[in-house]
């Protein structure tokens, strides 16, 4: 596609229930993030892919978060059990230097835990 | 662990009165991007620096990389409406890891 493409837009759920966030890249791109955004503050860095090698997972902030990009293109991120505190905007980029260039974001998936 | 940090947190300007956003590493940076997000969006790239001294401009703004490669700053001249949204920059992690860590942002209004 012409951009990075996220579903779903919005999620509500409710706590203690599994959600999966989609991510499909720009053709090409080597490189993938996932950030999160909560309301009104920054984005905080989750996981970073880059072709095959291993993910760099320093950012998940809990076991309960996981993320996938099968194929080296396509990346899912799976938060279990979710917490009301998990609620934000989730954000993914991808880029397409192996070292840090220019991050082309989706439009985020927006989370909200009742 | 590396720090990217931003002030003002917030500024309110008149239309056509200037702007500008200071970004603080805690560590030195190989080079430092700017970011702008317009309310309800996503962030856009602006601009990367890479160079100690490096100034650079785009229209109406100026992004300055400092000489110790430890800070930044965007300059908005004449502010317009358009201009409003947050700003973020970012620096590579310096740890040899490959993520981009933001700074805390600055959110401009523009009031007419």
């Amino acid at each position: 596609g012409a951009g990075v493409s996220q579903s779903p837009s919005n999620k509500v759920t409710e706590k203690g229930k599994d959600v999966e966030l989609r991510c499909d890249p720009i053709s090409g791109h080597t490189a993938l993030y996932w950030y999160r955004q909560s309301l009104g503050q920054g984005l905080e860095f989750l996981i970073y892919f880059q072709g095959n090698s291993a993910p760099d997972k320093s950012g998940l902030p809990s076991d309960r978060f996981s993320a996938e990009r099968t194929g080296g293109s396509v990346s899912t991120l799976t938060i279990q059990r979710t917490q009301q505190e998990d609620s934000a905007v989730y954000l993914c980029a991808s880029s397409p230097l192996k070292y840090t260039g220019e991050l082309f974001f989706g439009e985020g998936s927006r989370l909200t835990v009742l | 662990g590396q720090q990217v940090m931003q002030i003002p947190q917030y500024q309110h300007v008149q239309e056509g009165e200037d702007f500008t956003t200071y970004c603080n590493s805690s560590t030195t940076l190989s080079n430092i991007q700017w970011y702008k997000q317009r309310p309800g969006g996503h962030p856009v790239f602006l601009i990367q620096l890479v160079k100690s001294g490096e100034v650079k401009k785009q229209k109406r703004l100026t992004f300055q990389f400092g000489e110790a490669k430890k800070n930044s700053s965007l300059h908005i001249t004449a502010t317009q409406t358009t201009d409003v949204g947050t700003y973020f920059c970012a620096g590579p992690d310096t740890g040899g890891g490959n993520k981009l860590t933001f700074g805390t942002g600055t959110q401009l209004k523009v009031e007419l």
